[in-house]
Formats: structure tokens, C-alpha cells, sequence
């Protein structure tokens, strides 16, 4: 069974300044997908970022990237130069025929 | 492109009612899925279909069922709510269903309140 784990339930972050927040995960798959997603409060929810377990490269999408450890199976994200627009809940999430989601992240970020 | 539509946004019942609710997917896309949203157990695979056919299932009893039309519409129904029901209910659309990195692109959520 898949299961994810962000041991972070609430962050805080200045504005302009660099915050990660933390995802481990379990699987005996190989080749998967781990995605960030974000929800900003009463909206929808959209992806932040995807990785794809068989590529060795960190993903990375404008201020937005990922450290990916395979073997330590884990998947955190770090989101730089923060904004103010980046207050949400973040949910780290595997596929695998669904996306199986952590409990999520809330982040503030103070001006 | 219109984005994926959930339809009712809010919704009252009582317990041992039942409660139909719809989701629209963005042009397209064939695949509908559907995600439960607690405080307590997060977000939680409710099930998907894929051209009518209900193709993967998560563990909920039996009274959440689901269906997809013709047109990709789907509707997820709830009969003989408890309060535990109470809930953020997503759904998500692809188009193969969100296999291989695809993406899943998700609706704004009925939120179910039962009392």
C-alpha cells in the first residue's frame, strides 16, 4: 500500500524568503509520479509540480522545485523568493492508478 | 477552455437522506475522478470513471456509487447519510485519467454538510 506523510501540518514564511516543506512516502513500485498540489483557500486546487521517479533530475517550475531522494523516499518541495499568493495548503501526493495525498501543509506567507 | 464545474457548491442534509451531486469535466477529458476532504482523514480517493465505466474504486461502503454519462458528466451519490458524510467532495479531470504524470485538474468542491 501507497502511503505519504508531510509531517509539517502549518509554516509560516516572510515574504521574498525560501521555505521547504517536507513529504516522505512509501511504495515497493519502481517507476511512479509524485506531484505537489496546491489549494489556496477557497479555491481550486492546481498543480504546483510533478517528478517522475525514473528521472534522476529535480524538477523545477519557475520558483518552485523539488529534492528528490529515491532511495530515502522522500519529496520535498522548496518554494523561493515566496510570494503572497503562495498561502495555501500544500499536498503532496504518489500516484498510482490514483493519487494517494498526504494531510497537507499550511502555509502562510507574512508579508 | 472552461474549467471543471462542480454543481451544487453547498448542500445541507439530514442524516438518512440522500444527496446526488455533479461534476462537469473540462472538455475533452474522459476521465472523472472523485476525492473525499476531511479535517481528520484528508484527501481520500472516493473512486473514477472512464468513458461511463467505473474503472478504479477507493474504500468506501456502499452507499457512495457513482456514474459517468455519455458526455462525461458524472454524478456521485450518497444515500442514507451520517454526519460523518460531512465533507469537501472534489472531483478531478483528465484525460486518460491521470495515469503517467498526467495531470488532474480539479473542480472547486461541493461541500456537504450533514446534520
Amino acid at each position: 500500500a501507497q502511503t505519504v506523510t508531510q509531517s509539517q501540518p502549518e509554516m509560516s514564511v516572510q515574504e521574498a524568503e525560501t521555505v521547504t516543506l517536507s513529504c516522505t512516502y512509501d511504495t515497493s513500485e519502481n517507476n511512479y509520479y509524485l506531484f505537489w498540489y496546491k489549494q489556496p483557500p477557497s479555491r481550486q486546487m492546481i498543480l504546483v509540480i510533478r517528478q517522475e521517479a525514473y528521472k534522476q533530475q529535480n524538477a523545477t517550475e519557475n520558483r518552485f522545485s523539488v529534492n528528490f531522494q529515491k532511495a530515502a523516499k522522500s519529496f520535498s518541495l522548496k518554494i523561493s523568493d515566496s510570494q503572497l499568493g503562495d498561502t495555501a495548503m500544500y499536498f503532496c501526493a504518489f500516484e498510482a492508478n490514483n493519487l494517494f495525498f498526504g494531510t497537507g501543509t499550511r502555509l502562510t506567507v507574512i508579508p | 477552455k472552461a474549467g471543471v464545474t462542480q454543481t451544487p457548491r453547498y448542500l445541507i442534509k439530514t442524516r438518512g437522506q440522500q444527496v446526488t451531486l455533479s461534476c462537469s469535466p473540462i472538455s475533452g477529458h474522459r476521465s472523472v475522478s472523485w476525492y473525499q476532504q476531511t479535517p481528520g482523514q484528508g484527501l481520500q480517493f472516493l473512486f473514477e470513471y472512464f468513458s461511463e465505466t467505473q474503472r478504479n474504486k477507493g474504500n468506501f461502503p456502499g452507499r457512495f456509487s457513482g456514474r459517468q454519462f455519455s458526455n462525461s458528466r458524472s454524478e456521485m451519490n450518497v444515500s442514507t447519510l451520517e454526519l460523518g458524510d460531512s465533507a469537501l467532495y472534489l472531483c478531478a479531470s483528465s484525460l486518460a485519467g491521470g495515469r503517467h504524470g498526467e495531470t488532474q485538474y480539479f473542480g472547486p468542491g461541493t461541500r456537504l454538510l450533514v446534520l
